[in-house]
């Protein structure tokens, strides 16, 4: 059974702050990892995947993988107050069964 | 938008009831994954069909049950309906040769048992 967790409360940023946001995981098989973006009452959003050890930028998003300690973790640069939303992270394998294990998420505010 | 559409958008069911949500997958997709999400809580896996075949299931009881047709649209059945089961229910569109298998969720539907 995939454990995912998101522990940090909500998180309030300024504006043009950066936010980061943490995940760990439970799974050492866990291949492939997502964050999904989901604002109040819409679905998530698939915001960018990884899957190797290290960082992959898209646009002002970071994300951040370190297997070996089974960490995860997003960061937004210059936050927007259209990035207030929840964000969910997620993890699955390639191929086969690709169930993904979700964590809670995590709400982030950003203050104008 | 992601292209995976879902039917109906918002459902009233009273205890006991059965009901049937419905997923189109995205244009060249081939998995459909269905997802529950309580208030406050991430997705939790129900199944998956590929290819018309149910290929995994999360912790659900039985009178949770799906089907994938041959044009891979999907359905969601969920018989004897509980309170607990007020939730929106998702559905997941992906290719399941393309290795990383990002998953594209569709609107929704929110279930209310009553």
């Amino acid at each position: 059974q995939k454990e995912v967790e998101q522990n940090s409360g909500p998180l309030s940023v300024p504006e043009g702050a950066i936010a980061s946001l943490n995940c760990t995981y439970s799974d050492r098989g866990s291949q492939s990892f997502f964050w999904y973006r989901q604002y109040s009452g819409k679905s998530p959003e698939l915001i960018m995947f990884i899957y190797s050890n290290g960082d992959k930028e898209d646009g002002r998003f970071t994300a951040q993988l370190n297997k070996a300690s089974q960490y995860v973790s997003l960061l937004i640069r210059d936050s927007q107050p259209s990035d207030s939303a929840t964000y969910l992270c997620a993890v699955g394998e390639f191929y086969g069964n690709n169930r993904l294990a979700f964590g809670k998420g995590n709400q982030v505010v950003v203050i104008p | 938008e992601t292209g995976v559409t879902q039917s109906p958008t918002h459902l009233i069911k009273t205890r006991g009831q059965q009901v049937t949500l419905r997923c189109s997958s995205q244009s060249g997709h081939n998995t459909v994954s269905w997802y529950q999400q309580a208030l406050g809580q991430g997705p939790q896996f129900i199944f998956q069909y590929y290819r018309e075949e149910k290929n995994g299931r999360g912790n659900f009881p039985p009178r949770f049950s799906g089907l994938q047709f041959p044009n891979y649209s999907s359905e969601l059945n969920v018989n004897a309906l509980e309170l607990d089961d007020s939730a929106l229910y998702l559905c997941a569109s992906s290719l399941a040769s393309s290795g990383v298998n990002e998953q594209f969720f569709g609107p929704g539907t929110r279930l209310t048992v009553l």
